[in-house]
Parts: C-alpha cells; structure tokens; sequence
C-alpha cells in the first residue's frame, strides 16, 4: 500500500527565510503527487501537482516542488516565506494504477513570524 | 462556480443522537470522497463515490457510520448513534473525470462536528 511521510511536524521561521518541507512515499509504480494548504479554520486548497513532465512543479504564491523518483521525494520549496503562509500543509500521493485513492501525510504546521 | 458546498458547518450534538452531514459536489464532477481529519489522526478518507456508486468504504470506522449518495450533486454521511470519539472536521471532496489517475481533488469548507 502506499504511504506519504512528512518527517516535519511543526516548523516555525521568520519572514524572508526560506522554507523546505520534506515528503516521501512509498510506492513502486508510478505517482502523482500533491500538495495542499490549509489555512488556520479553512478548508485544503491545492498549492502544486505533478503527474508527468518537468520534475520542477511551481504553484501557486511562489512554491515549488521537485519530483526526485530516485529519492521517492517531492519536497516543497519557497525562497522567502510571509507572514501570511502559516499554515498546514500536505503532501499527498496517488498511484497511477489500479487505486484512486489520495494518501495524505500527516502534514507539517508551519508558522511564520513576523 | 460555488465550490464544493457542505452542511452544517457546525455541528454540536450530545452522544447517542443520529448526526447527518451533507455535501454538494461541484457541478460535473463525478467522484466524491469523504475525509474525516482530527489532531490525533490526521486527515483520513472515509469513502469515495464514483458516478454515485461506492467504491471503497474500508476507512469507514464502523457500522455506525453509513453514506449515500442518490444523485450526482448530493451526498449524505450519517452517524446513528454518534459518540464523543466522532468529534473531528468531516470534509468533502469531488473530482472529475472518474477513472483518470490523479485527478485533483476540490475540498469543501468542512463541518466541524463536536459529540457532548
């Protein structure tokens, strides 16, 4: 079965600095991968996705991502966080065959100070 | 387009009462799923619906919990008798395209549900 893994649970930085949260999964064949946000009392909204191409996925408020497959990694990146990105995020993972099911990670808390 | 729209956003019961969330899909998707999220385990998939059939309810915690889906813009799940221990945000989601791998799945504003 396949699972996602986000070895950070709580991250906490100053506005400007740069932000790396980890995701990993575990699965043979081959992925689509997600991430998403929540914002503090709001509902999950999709930040990034990767289903083929260019490993180098960027979203939305200047994240990116990047699909290493020999690494089952799908870490997000952004060069220089607001306040206004604290939140939590999720990094999600589907197989290609046989199981539609999104596996979710446990997600990372991220909060900014000002 | 309004979103995945649910119902009620808040929801606060005492324990043994039967507990109905409801859930409109955005209009010309075809899958929907049910989350559960709380502190302790995450954001969990309950069930999933594709062109209104079930599919998978292996995360459905246990008989207690039933959901419906009659047509293709509504859906129902129920907790009859509900317990402290179901106390959580209960999400919605739809996708399109059923049977396409990896299709994005659109979130609705949740309910929050507390069980006295």
């Amino acid at each position: 079965a396949q699972s996602v893994s986000q070895h950070n649970h709580h991250v906490i930085l100053s506005e400007a600095a740069s932000l790396e949260l980890g995701c990993n999964y575990s699965y043979g064949g081959t992925v689509n991968l997600f991430w998403y946000v929540q914002y503090p009392g709001q509902h999950l909204q999709l930040l990034l996705k990767y289903f083929s191409g260019d490993p180098l996925v960027k979203g939305i408020k200047g994240f990116e991502a990047e699909f290493i497959k020999s690494k089952f990694s799908f870490n997000l990146r952004k060069p220089s966080v607001q306040w206004s990105d604290t939140a939590e995020y999720f990094c999600a993972v589907v197989s290609n065959f046989g199981n539609e099911k999104l596996t979710f990670g446990t997600g990372t808390r991220l909060t900014i100070i000002p | 387009d309004a979103g995945v729209i649910q119902s009620p956003r808040h929801e606060v019961t005492e324990m043994g009462q039967e507990v109905t969330l409801r859930c409109k899909p955005i209009s010309g998707h075809n899958s929907l799923f049910w989350y559960r999220q709380t502190m302790m385990r995450g954001l969990e998939l309950l069930i999933y619906f594709n062109n209104n059939v079930p599919i998978d309810d292996s995360g459905m915690p246990e008989d207690r919990f039933s959901a419906k889906m009659p047509n293709a813009s509504f859906s129902t799940l129920k907790i009859q008798p509900s317990e402290p221990r179901d106390s959580a945000v209960y999400f919605c989601a739809s996708s399109v395209i059923a049977g396409e791998r990896g299709e994005t799945q659109y979130f609705g504003p949740g309910t929050r549900l507390l069980v006295l």
